[in-house]
């Protein structure tokens, strides 16, 4: 089964500058897509970033971009030039043949 | 641009009743998922349709069903409810299965008193 592993359940960032966020993964599939969701204390999934796997280029949204590494099975977020309103928490998740499959989370404070 | 709507936003139910929860997914989109999400918990699958289907399955409890209408909307069913059973429950659709991004709903926060 697939698994996802976020190993910081909390990280702080001073607004304006640029935070990383980790993620790693296990998987025995080829194909597969990853995501980062934010939540924001409304409890709303809202979806940040999409990274296919047999994509080479690491996605990019704005402000937003990924470090993907399919051998080490890594999948960063970066978050630059952060603002006061990126504070949630931020879910890593899997997909594959199966339905989503998400890591415990990363709460990110923002630091005016 | 149209989101996914869920139906109630907030329930709150006794022990042992049933509820159903709705979900009206973005238009065109054919893959209904349901998720549970506990208290500071990460969202568990629980159950998914496709072309009105169940597609996937996941932890989700014998006291519980769902189903996919022709219109595409999907119920969640729940009955003999227990306290455990209070989380924040959400829907989410796409367009195609296998990767296609899942688009969530705002959720139904259910309390089971």
């Amino acid at each position: 089964a697939q698994t996802v592993t976020q190993s910081q359940p909390e990280m702080s960032v001073q607004e304006a500058e640029t935070v990383t966020l980790s993620c790693t993964y296990d998987t025995s599939e080829s194909d597969y897509y990853l995501f980062w969701y934010k939540q924001p204390p409304s409890r709303q999934m809202i979806l940040v970033i999409r990274q296919e796997a047999y994509k080479q280029q690491n996605a990019t949204e704005n402000r937003f971009s990924v470090n993907f590494q399919k051998a080490a099975k890594s999948f960063s977020l970066k978050i630059s030039d952060s603002q006061l309103g990126d504070a949630a928490m931020y879910f890593c998740a899997y997909s594959g043949n199966t339905p989503l499959v998400f890591g415990k989370g990363t709460r990110l404070s923002v630091i005016a | 641009a149209a989101g996914v709507i869920q139906s109630p936003r907030h329930l709150i139910k006794e022990k042992r009743e049933t509820a159903t929860l709705k979900c009206y997914p973005i238009p065109r989109h054919d893959t209904v998922y349901w998720y549970q999400q506990g208290p500071g918990q990460d969202p568990q699958f629980l159950i998914s349709f496709y072309e009105k289907m169940q597609s996937d399955k996941g932890s989700i409890p014998d006291r519980f069903s769902a189903q996919q209408f022709s219109d595409y909307h999907s119920e969640l069913n729940m009955s003999s409810l227990e306290l455990g059973d209070s989380a924040l429950y959400f829907c989410a659709s796409s367009r195609g299965r296998g990767g296609e991004t899942q688009y969530f709903g705002p959720g139904t926060r259910l309390l089971v008193l």
